[in-house]
């Protein structure tokens, strides 16, 4: 069955630095990827949507590589900030259908 | 401009009990998808209407239903409540059928 998986510790890193997020999957062959910022009682808000004939994907500090070989997502957060303080999810659609799976999250704490 | 919209905010009910949970899009979007979030995990996909049609549904039983109406308003119902169903109840909108998601923050049902 098809399977997503997100680094489930949570990531503490330090101010300044770049934060870099996995989402993998399995028995999957997705049209989209994308990824979601999820702050504690809120609803996801959309970050980055990237396809599968794209490489790589960026806004202002945000990056996101999709390698359909490897089947894996990397999400780069650069000069992080506290602000930046959230969990992050990553969602693919199944293609075909209408829905997308999301993962469970990474929990991201950046230290001032 | 105003976001997705989602009503009640909380609510707690009995089990046994049914509940309806409403939700507003943004303006113009045609897609609506609810979606159920446990503590500690990602959104599941429960259902999605794109022009008052159910264009896909998740691994849910029966109990769940849900309808689009003229407006692109949707409601979720949810019969026969198990302590189970107690989550977060995420609605999202979108422009068309597959896209970026914009969530409303939720309805918390807690089922005691």
């Amino acid at each position: 069955s098809q399977k997503i998986e997100q680094n489930s510790e949570a990531l503490n890193i330090q101010e300044g630095k770049t934060a870099t997020l996995t989402c993998n999957y399995t028995n999957y062959s997705p049209a989209y990827l994308q990824w979601y910022r999820q702050d504690p009682g809120r609803g996801p808000v959309f970050l980055l949507l990237i396809r599968e004939n794209e490489k790589e994907k960026r806004k202002e500090r945000l990056k996101v590589t999709f390698d359909t070989t490897l089947k894996q997502s990397l999400f780069h957060i650069t000069a992080s900030q506290p602000a930046d303080s959230a969990t992050y999810l990553c969602a693919l659609d199944l293609s075909g259908t209408y829905k997308y799976i999301f993962g469970t999250g990474t929990r991201l704490k950046v230290l001032a | 401009d105003a976001g997705v919209t989602q009503s009640p905010t909380h609510l707690i009910k009995t089990r046994g009990q049914h509940v309806t949970l409403r939700c507003s899009p943004i303006s113009g979007h045609k897609s609506v998808s609810w979606y159920q979030q446990v503590l500690g995990q990602g959104p599941q996909f429960i259902f999605q209407y794109y022009e008052k049609e159910e264009r896909g549904r998740g691994n849910f039983p029966d109990r769940f239903s849900a309808r689009q109406f003229p407006n692109y308003s949707s409601e979720l119902n949810v019969n026969a409540l198990l302590l189970g169903d107690s989550a977060l109840y995420l609605c999202a909108s979108s422009l068309e059928v597959v896209g970026e998601l914009f969530f409303g923050e939720g309805s918390r049902l807690t089922v005691l």
